[in-house]
């Protein structure tokens, strides 16, 4: 069946350090993958997406992802983390017209 | 401004009592769907639809039905709520899922409580 895990429920990072969120997949073939923010009280917002090509994706808020096939993991990345982004985040696939799956979520708590 | 609109945002209601979610695009998106959102289970699908009259199970359908007259809007109907129903609902829509643009634009949610 297909599936997107995230191992970790909860993280804790403190402001200006960097931050890698897990995310691993199980499905047939390569699947379409994203990540999602859902901040307190509002809907999801879609980060950043992998189709195809370069597996180091950009997306917006200065996030990225990379995509390793031996792995079948889609790891989101920054840098350096800023209060504003504590938020619940989900990863996301989808086999291509099919429904799109999604992980569990990975809440991120900023501390200062 | 391209956005998903749900209503309401905020719903207590009743065992039993009919009640309607409605969700509409501005985006002429051919595909939407509804998830609902319970605290360790993440987002699970409850119904899809791919266009206008055509509209298939998710993985969690029972004690929801849904119609697609129209391509802009997917309502979603709880003919008899239960408190198991308790839950926080988003609507969400994307271009034909499979293309090179398919991220989904959600709703703000619609958190349900069924007393």
């Amino acid at each position: 069946a297909q599936s997107v895990t995230q191992p970790d429920i909860h993280i804790t990072v403190s402001e200006g350090a960097s931050l890698e969120l897990r995310c691993n997949y199980s499905y047939g073939a390569t699947p379409y993958l994203f990540w999602y923010v859902q901040s307190p009280g509002q809907g999801l917002q879609l980060l950043l997406k992998y189709f195809s090509g370069d597996t180091l994706v950009q997306g917006i808020k200065g996030f990225e992802a990379e995509f390793k096939r031996s792995q079948s993991s889609f790891n989101l990345r920054k840098p350096s983390v800023h209060w504003s982004d504590a938020a619940e985040y989900f990863c996301a696939a989808s086999g291509g017209y099919q429904k799109v799956t999604f992980g569990t979520g990975t809440k991120l708590q900023v501390i200062p | 401004e391209a956005q998903v609109t749900q209503n309401p945002r905020y719903l207590i209601t009743v065992t039993g009592k009919k009640l309607t979610v409605t969700c509409s695009q501005n985006m002429n998106h051919e595909y939407m769907s509804w998830y609902r959102q319970d605290p360790g289970l993440g987002l699970r699908q409850i119904y899809y639809s791919m266009n206008v009259e055509v509209t298939d199970k998710g993985d969690v359908p029972e004690g929801y039905k849904v119609s697609r007259k129209e391509k802009r809007n997917f309502p979603l109907i709880l003919e008899s709520p239960s408190p198991n129903q308790t839950s926080l609902y988003f609507c969400a829509s994307s271009p034909v899922p499979g293309t090179g643009d398919d991220g989904y634009t959600f709703g703000s949610g619609t958190r349900l409580t069924v007393v």
